[in-house]
């Protein structure tokens, strides 16, 4: 596989369940993202993690938790979710300098496809 | 903190037709990168086309340019012989060039319809 990859496409969950969403890099990069895109609103910034570690937290509610075990893989547990979080779920990579280092990066972020969240 | 204004919620083009997509932002740093990012529907976005502040020539990638107007912040997209592919959401991006794996402040983007 190439890219970034999201699982799942689409989720239904209560406002009572667990569920987590995945996402997987192939592209070696060493920083991951979470956005969350609803309609009628811009992009909105989640987390992120550089190098493994959690760098930006925008003011997230709790019952978001992420992890990221390694610079390939990023999850997004949920739990107790309200109605309004329905949303699309966007992962995004990018390679990033490690810190201290100069150097040239292109500061693009690379997307998955998105996981289409329904909270009922 | 800085802003990215997508002005044109929608815009329609006639296939082949040229189109230009505009985009302002605000920021007081000198050193940064803009983007355009495309998502088509029910598909993942795509980076279209980037420029570096530090660079006085406009970016272009096959029939996609850009208009960089660095003193009055604007940094429109121009889309030459339209095709029913380019039809999608467009995302203006800004990225400080000094933070690492730091924030893209989008706007909220233009949706592009074309027309056969």
């Amino acid at each position: 596989e190439t890219g970034v990859t999201q699982t799942p496409r689409h989720l239904v969950m209560g406002m009572t369940n667990k569920k987590s969403l995945k996402c997987e890099q192939h592209l070696g990069h060493n920083a991951m993202y979470w956005y969350k895109q609803s309609a009628k609103k811009p992009l909105e910034l989640m987390f992120v993690y550089n190098f493994k570690e959690q760098t930006e937290n925008n003011s997230v509610p709790s019952r978001f938790s992420p992890e990221c075990p390694n610079s390939s893989h990023l999850f997004l547990h949920l739990h107790t979710l309200q109605p309004e979080d329905s949303a699309l779920y966007l992962c995004a990579s990018s390679q990033e300098l490690a810190r201290g280092l100069a150097g040239f990066r292109t500061g693009e972020l690379f997307f998955g496809e998105g996981s289409r969240l329904t909270v009922l | 903190a800085q802003t990215v204004t997508q002005s044109q919620p929608e815009m329609s083009v006639q296939e082949a037709e040229t189109v230009t997509l505009s985009c302002t932002y605000d920021t007081s740093e000198s050193d940064y990168y803009l983007f355009w990012y495309k998502q088509p529907p029910s598909r993942q976005m795509i980076l279209v086309i980037r420029q570096e502040a530090y660079k006085q020539q406009n970016a272009t990638e096959n029939r996609f340019s850009v208009n960089f107007q660095k003193a009055a912040k604007s940094f429109s997209l121009k889309i030459s012989d339209s095709q029913l592919g380019d039809a999608a959401m467009y995302f203006c991006a800004y990225r400080s060039f000094n933070t690492n794996a730091g924030k893209s402040t989008f706007g909220d983007g233009t949706t592009l319809t074309v027309k056969p």
